[in-house]
């Protein structure tokens, strides 16, 4: 099945620098990449994804990079801000149909 | 946005009682998952269901879990007998389209086994 590796596991960055996240994914197969944020003590919250037919996308200062050759995708933060501390999930999305995650990045913004 | 609302958000059992974790999906969606998340982990695949039949399950769904639909719409994950390391967040989550991975998570259920 899918294995999704993500690194780092703790990122810990000044507020306004830029922050990446970083996954790798073992199913070829694999079509649909979501980045989810989560919040303590809340649900996964979709911010961004991308498809295997496009290299990156870009929302405001979140952008998100697919290599499907080397199969890995990172999650780019720009100007980042004390609320973007949370849980970040990267997830790959396969031909059996389910979202595998990967173990999730704390990143914390400090003021 | 569509909304997957689950009951209850949070329920204390003692370890070998039976609890039964519900979820209401997205209406008219054929798929349908049920996740775990233990405090400080990953959010785990238990199981998925499409059009009223178990798709797939992960190891962690053995014979102590099952699903069901018992009035066509609403979903129940049940589990018969809890040990301690069933305690954990469960999350149901539909697609926002079939056959594709942009899945809506509900707000979960925190189960506490004692």
């Amino acid at each position: 099945g899918e294995n999704v590796e993500q690194h780092p596991s703790t990122l810990s960055v000044q507020e306004g620098d830029s922050a990446v996240i970083k996954c790798t994914y073992s199913d070829s197969a694999s079509n649909y990449f979501p980045w989810y944020k989560q919040e303590l003590g809340k649900r996964p919250q979709l911010i961004i994804d991308i498809r295997s037919n496009v290299g990156e996308k870009k929302d405001q200062r979140i952008a998100v990079t697919l290599n499907k050759t080397a199969k890995h995708f990172s999650l780019h933060i720009t100007e980042t801000q004390p609320e973007d501390s949370a849980v970040y999930f990267c997830a790959a999305w396969g031909s059996n149909y389910k979202l595998t995650f990967g173990k999730g990045t704390l990143l914390t913004v400090n003021p | 946005e569509p909304e997957v609302t689950q009951t209850p958000s949070h329920q204390v059992t003692q370890m070998g009682q039976e609890v039964i974790l519900r979820c209401v999906p997205i209406s008219n969606h054929l798929y349908f998952y049920w996740y775990r998340q233990i405090l400080g982990q990953k959010v785990e695949f238990l199981v998925s269901f499409y059009n009223n039949e178990i798709s797939e399950k992960s190891e962690i769904f053995d014979d102590q879990f099952s699903v069901e639909r018992p009035d066509g719409s609403n979903f129940t994950l049940k589990i018969r007998s809890t040990k301690l390391e069933d305690s954990a967040m469960y999350f149901c989550a539909n697609p926002r389209q079939e056959h594709t991975g942009e899945l809506f998570f509900g707000e979960g259920s925190r189960l506490t086994v004692l």
